[in-house]
C-alpha cells in the first residue's frame, strides 16, 4: 500500500509568521508531486506539480521544494496572512500506477 | 472560474434513495474523470477512473453495481450511487485532466443518508 503522510495534522500561527510543513512519499516509482490549496466550501485548487528532484517552485510567498531520493516535498508560507488558512494537500503520482494518492491534508489557520 | 462543474453541493435523503451526482468539465473535454470519496479526517481515496466512451475502472473495494459511472460525452460524468445507505454517507469530489497535470477539482457533494 502506498502511503502518503503529511505533518503536522493542524497548524495555527499569527499573522506575519513564516510556517513550513511537510509532505512524506514513497521513495520509489516517483513521477511527480502535486501541492493544492483547499479552502473550505471551495474546490482545490492546483500550487505546485513537481517532478524534479532538487526542484524547488514558488507562487507569490508560497514556495515547495522536492526530495524525491528521500521522499519529502516542504511547503513553506513566508509571513501568513488570514487569507492563507485553507487544508493543503499533497498528492503523489506513481509511475507504476499512474494514479493520484492523496495525503490527509495540514491544516492551516492564521490568526489576524 | 470554475472549469470543472459539479452538482449537487449537497444530499440528504433516506436510506434505499439512489443519488445521482454530475461532473462537467465547464470549458475543456475531459477524456478522463477521476471521482474520489473522503470520510471525515481521512485523505481523498480515488473510487475510480472514468473514460469517455468506455467502462470506468474501479479501485479495489468499490462495488461497480454500487457506484455506477457514466462518462457519456466529453464533458461530463455522473456517479450514481444506488439503493445508498447510511454508511455511503460521505464527501464526493471529481477531477479532471491527465494525472500529470494539475487537477481540476469540482466542489464536491456532501451526501447524507438518513
Amino acid at each position: 500500500i502506498l502511503n502518503v503522510e503529511q505533518s503536522p495534522q493542524s497548524l495555527h500561527v499569527q499573522e506575519g509568521d513564516s510556517t513550513n510543513f511537510t509532505c512524506s512519499f514513497p521513495s520509489s516509482n516517483f513521477y511527480a508531486l502535486h501541492w493544492y490549496r483547499w479552502e473550505t466550501a471551495k474546490s482545490p485548487e492546483a500550487l505546485f506539480v513537481m517532478t524534479l528532484n532538487g526542484d524547488e517552485k514558488k507562487k507569490g510567498r508560497i514556495s515547495a521544494t522536492l526530495n524525491t531520493k528521500e521522499g519529502y516535498s516542504y511547503l513553506y508560507i513566508k509571513g501568513s496572512q488570514p487569507e492563507d488558512s485553507a487544508t493543503y494537500l499533497c498528492a503523489f503520482l506513481s509511475s507504476n500506477t499512474g494514479k493520484l494518492i492523496f495525503g490527509q491534508g495540514t491544516t492551516l489557520q492564521v490568526k489576524p | 472560474g470554475a472549469v470543472v462543474s459539479q452538482h449537487p453541493s449537497r444530499v440528504i435523503c433516506k436510506s434505499g434513495t439512489s443519488v445521482k451526482i454530475e461532473c462537467r468539465s465547464l470549458d475543456f473535454q475531459a477524456t478522463t474523470m477521476f471521482w474520489y470519496r473522503q470520510f471525515p479526517k481521512q485523505s481523498l481515496m480515488l473510487m475510480a477512473t472514468s473514460n469517455e466512451g468506455s467502462k470506468a475502472t474501479y479501485e479495489q473495494g468499490v462495488e461497480k453495481d454500487k457506484f455506477l459511472i457514466n462518462h457519456a460525452s466529453l464533458t461530463l460524468s455522473t456517479l450514481t450511487v444506488t439503493s445508498a445507505h447510511p454508511e455511503d454517507s460521505s464527501f464526493y469530489i471529481c477531477s479532471a485532466s491527465d494525472p500529470q497535470r494539475p487537477q481540476h477539482f469540482g466542489d464536491g457533494t456532501r451526501l447524507s443518508i438518513l
